[in-house]
C-alpha cells in the first residue's frame, strides 16, 4: 500500500480480555517499529523488528506484551489480560534501512485502545 | 527521565508571522533528530531531520537548528500558515540505526491565528 495501516483503528474492550493490533508496513520496508502514546505523553517505544527478528524486547511495559512479525511484513502486538493502563493510541512505524546512521520512520495512523 | 524535553506544551503565533518550537535533550550520545507534525486521530508525519554533524538543515518553510553544545535543536517555520496548526514532537535517535528506536518528547500544540 502507499502508506503505513493499522487495524482496528479503534478497539474497546473489557479489563481482562486479549486484544491483537494489527500493522501494516509500507512495502518493502525491512524495520518495522511499534510506539504507545499515552494521553498527554510523547511515543513510548515498545518493539523493534528487522525482518521477522526483534533483537530486543525489554521495551515491552510488561509480559502481558508479545509481538511477532511473519513474512517480513504484517505485524500483531498482543495484549493478553488487559488492564485499564493499557488505554493509549498503539502506533506502527516501517523504515527501509539506509547507508546514514538512521531511517526516517514512517508511521500509521494508530489504533485507540480503551479499556474498560 | 526525560532525555528528549519540549517545555512548551503549546504555542500560538499569529498567521504570517515566525513560529519557533523548541527541544532539548540529554543524552549525548544522540546523533539524529527528526521532528514530525500530528493532526488529531493521524499518525505522526515526518518533516525534517537533521545528522549531528551538521547545525542547519533547511526545507522550504520549514528549517531545523541544532547546537550540540547546549544539546538543543529548534524548529522554525516562516512564513507561519494556518495548516502548520498541529502537535509537533521532536524526536532523537543515536547511530547503531533504529534498533532502539526514536526517543519522543511529550509534543508541542502549535496554534496559529488568522
Amino acid at each position: 500500500g502507499a502508506g503505513v495501516s493499522q487495524s482496528p483503528s479503534n478497539k474497546v474492550t473489557e479489563k481482562g480480555k486479549d486484544v491483537e493490533l494489527r500493522c501494516d508496513p509500507i512495502s518493502g520496508h525491512t524495520a518495522l517499529y511499534w510506539y504507545r502514546q499515552s494521553l498527554g505523553q510523547g511515543l513510548e517505544f515498545l518493539i523493534y523488528f528487522q525482518g521477522n527478528s526483534a533483537p530486543d524486547k525489554s521495551g515491552l511495559p510488561s509480559d502481558r506484551f508479545s509481538a511477532e512479525r511473519t513474512g517480513g511484513s504484517v505485524s500483531t502486538l498482543t495484549i493478553q489480560r488487559t488492564q485499564q493502563e493499557d488505554s493509549a493510541v498503539y502506533l506502527c512505524a516501517s523504515s527501509f534501512p539506509g547507508l546514514g546512521p538512521t531511517e526516517t520512520q514512517y508511521f500509521g495512523p494508530g489504533t485507540r485502545l480503551l479499556v474498560l | 527521565d526525560q532525555q528528549v524535553k519540549q517545555n512548551s506544551p503549546s504555542l500560538s503565533v499569529q498567521e504570517g508571522r515566525i513560529s519557533i518550537l523548541n527541544c532539548d535533550y540529554t543524552n549525548s550520545m544522540f546523533d539524529y533528530f527528526l521532528w514530525y507534525k500530528k493532526y488529531p486521530a493521524e499518525g505522526p508525519t515526518f518533516l525534517i531531520s537533521i545528522s549531528s554533524i551538521k547545525d542547519k538543515n533547511e526545507d522550504g518553510r520549514f528549517t531545523v537548528f541544532l547546537n550540540k553544545s547546549a544539546k538543543h535543536l529548534s524548529l522554525h517555520i516562516v512564513p507561519s500558515q494556518p495548516g502548520d496548526s498541529a502537535v509537533y514532537f521532536c524526536a532523537a535517535s543515536s547511530e547503531g540505526g533504529g534498533a532502539d528506536g526514536l526517543t519522543f518528547g511529550k509534543g508541542t500544540h502549535l496554534i496559529i491565528q488568522p
